[in-house]
């Protein structure tokens, strides 16, 4: 596809429960990141991956919260035991290797809801 | 600690007038600034950017400025029209920190027609 794709787009999962995010990022783009965004809030960093290599997590909240990127394309976020604080919207950036911020392409985002 | 801030949560401008869109920083290691546009349901997409070592950057009816020892930037829109109505981030970057940026909690714009 011609952009970063993210599914699914919302989720809502209850207390408790594990969820699994996923992004397609733009083909050949070697960094890929995940942010969160809580309501009225703006983005903040969670993870950096380089190719299949996890090289930066140390946005990531607690140990419920795991990324991988096994083949250095998809990426899968995934939140063990669900809480009310992880509703957010998650989202993925991609780009080429050391373009910086201006090169940074955005998902839409998956919007989860903790009940 | 918020170490990029956007104190104005939103702005309403009449078409055609300038929108003017700030952003506060504290951490002086911040050496390149970002400003992100937002539509509902959409991502972020970039508008455009500053390096800390000029002190404006134009594009279009856009222009950033960056005031260095105030920690200080600026979005101008000119003129601004309702197309623009989105949510703008101001992000910042920094080796300190890789290639991560830090987002300030965005401004709300709306021009009224």
């Amino acid at each position: 596809g011609a952009g970063v794709s993210q599914s699914p787009r919302y989720k809502v999962a209850k207390r408790g429960q594990d969820v699994a995010l996923r992004c397609d990022p733009i083909s050949g783009h070697v960094s890929l990141f995940w942010y969160q965004q809580a309501l009225g809030q703006g983005p903040e960093f969670l993870t950096y991956f380089q190719n299949e290599a996890q090289l930066d997590k140390s946005g990531l909240p607690s140990d419920r919260f795991f990324a991988e990127r096994p083949e250095g394309s998809v990426s899968t976020l995934k939140i063990q035991r669900t809480q009310q604080e992880d509703s957010a919207v998650y989202l993925c950036a991609s780009s080429r290797l050391d373009q910086g911020g201006e090169k940074l392409f955005f998902g839409s985002g998956t919007q989860l809801s903790v009940l | 600690d918020q170490q990029v801030k956007q104190n104005s949560p939103s702005l309403s401008v009449q078409e055609g007038r300038i929108s003017i869109l700030n952003c506060d920083y504290t951490n002086s290691m911040f050496d390149y600034f970002l400003w992100y546009k937002k539509y509902p349901a959409e991502g972020p997409t970039f508008l455009i950017s500053i390096s800390s070592i000029k002190d404006k950057n134009e594009d279009g009816r856009f222009t950033v400025f960056l005031n260095k020892s105030a920690k200080h930037l600026s979005l101008h829109i000119v003129p601004s029209q309702p197309g623009d109505s989105a949510v703008y981030f101001c992000a910042a970057l920094t080796m300190e920190y890789g290639n991560k940026l830090v987002f300030g909690a965005g401004t709300i714009l709306r021009v009224k027609s």
